[in-house]
């Protein structure tokens, strides 16, 4: 049972660059969500998805895109990389059903992301 | 009023020590309280979590305290070992909803032998 499974680990962009985190999980969560952590700010939601073809913006979304075509995928987009978008990448995905309030977030191991 | 303040930024105990974290909030909405437990080079990972219908709640060596009127909440973490040592995360939410959640700066924990 591999849980939430994000690619890459480490990443160095130049200014201007594009690339695309992507995560995979193996649950069949119907939430998923895209997270950055800076030190000493805690976790900043960037993107969300409710389930396939459904997503919205979270508190920090300019700079990213993001797209859920399958239950299982759930990439992120940056389009031209700002410095500003150095930082570690969490993705996340939970149940919500009935018991929500038994339903943790399960977050994959992070893409660290530096931009010079 | 979406800001959960989280004390100490750094902790440092002996093995065997009660290390404690605090919390605060202001938006009297929020009716789920979880901590995430984060290790170096890893996810976070829930701990423990608590709904504001109990004072208390406890989870082996870890014990979330809440009081409701103060708007605050606290992680205690009983005969506390070196493998205790991590990067804690307070959060707040209205229901156990990702999108809702607010985070914490995080408390870094550091248990010596």
């Amino acid at each position: 049972n591999a849980g939430v499974t994000q690619t890459p680990k480490f990443r160095i962009l130049k200014i201007g660059q594009s690339m695309t985190l992507q995560c995979t999980q193996d649950m069949n969560h119907n939430y998923m969500y895209w997270y950055r952590q800076d030190p000493g700010m805690g976790l900043k939601l960037i993107y969300y998805s409710v389930g396939a073809g459904i997503t919205d913006k979270g508190e920090v979304p300019n700079g990213y895109n993001v797209s859920r075509s399958t239950t299982e995928d759930f990439p992120l987009r940056l389009e031209l990389a700002a410095p500003s978008q150095t930082s570690v990448y969490f993705c996340a995905s939970s149940f919500t059903g009935g018991q929500q309030y038994n339903s943790p977030l399960h977050f994959g191991n992070g893409t660290r992301l530096t931009v010079t | 009023q979406q800001q959960v303040k989280q004390s100490p930024q750094s902790l440092i105990v002996q093995k065997g020590g009660i290390p404690i974290i605090n919390c605060a909030y202001e938006n009297t909405a929020f009716d789920y309280f979880p901590w995430y437990q984060q290790f170096p080079g890893k996810g976070p990972a829930l701990l423990i979590a608590i709904r504001p219908d109990v004072s208390e709640k406890k989870e082996g060596r870890f014990t979330i305290s809440f009081n409701k009127s103060a708007k605050q909440f606290s992680l205690h973490i009983m005969d506390s070992q070196p493998g205790d040592s991590a990067t804690y995360f307070c959060a707040a939410s209205i229901g156990n909803y990702g999108q809702n959640f607010v985070f914490g700066p995080g408390t870094r924990l550091s248990v010596l032998p």
